[in-house]
């Protein structure tokens, strides 16, 4: 089954305690891409990557690190998470010009 | 400046009720303008993608229609399963990541 899975579903952490949210697709897709949704303010990127080794800043890339290593994974690392990155997080992966497969998204808390 | 703008935020209808969820859009060479549901909590789902204007897809009750301006998802007679948020998105820059409207919240009563 095509899917975009990410780890774990909901994570409570406290300020500055280093975190990972796991992103793994199995579609082969060169397109993976980190969304944040907040209330009123929809979905917004936070970095993508076209293909291995290469990755970009989106709309709002603060505090927020990414790699990729592998074509099938796309970690976001918060260094030092503080409460404003209290969000649901959402992962996608998509082909060029084809449509985004989205993860069942991740609920972060920060204390 | 690229940009995409979704109207009205917020939609209750009657079931049976058609209507239309806007999309306009700013964008230098459109690559692609796509519609997405999504559920409370849940990822967006894939709807329809569309090219260039006077294209339209359909699927079920829905619509999607594009001008050079704007598109429009048309929900024909509505029933209570097709509340959920809309959104709308586009690649902008050099990538073929898409950057989401805010969404129309569709809210169905039976």
């Amino acid at each position: 089954e095509a899917q975009v899975t990410q780890n774990p579903r909901y994570l409570i952490t406290v300020t500055g305690k280093k975190l990972t949210v796991t992103c793994s697709q199995n579609m082969n897709h060169e397109y993976m891409s980190w969304y944040r949704q907040d209330p009123g303010l929809g979905l917004r990127q936070i970095y993508y990557s076209m293909n291995v080794e290469v990755t970009d800043k989106g709309d709002v890339p603060e505090g927020y690190k990414v790699s990729r290593k592998e074509k099938r994974n796309f970690p976001l690392i918060l260094e030092s998470p503080s409460p404003n990155q209290t969000s649901l997080y959402f992962c996608a992966s998509s082909l060029a010009r084809g449509e985004a497969f989205f993860g069942q998204g991740t609920r972060l808390t920060v204390v | 400046e690229d940009q995409v703008t979704q109207s009205p935020e917020a939609l209750r209808l009657q079931e049976g009720e058609s209507s239309s969820l806007n999309c306009s859009y700013t964008v230098s060479g459109l690559r692609g303008l796509f519609w997405y549901r999504q559920d409370p909590g849940k990822g967006p789902e894939f709807l329809f993608t569309l090219y260039s204007a006077g294209e339209e897809k359909e699927k079920e009750r829905l619509k999607a229609t594009l001008t050079k301006k704007e598109s429009f998802l048309h929900i024909t007679a509505p029933k209570p399963e097709d509340s959920a948020t809309y959104l709308c998105a586009i690649p902008f820059g050099g990538s073929y990541i898409p950057t989401f409207g805010r969404g129309t919240s569709l809210i169905v009563h039976p």
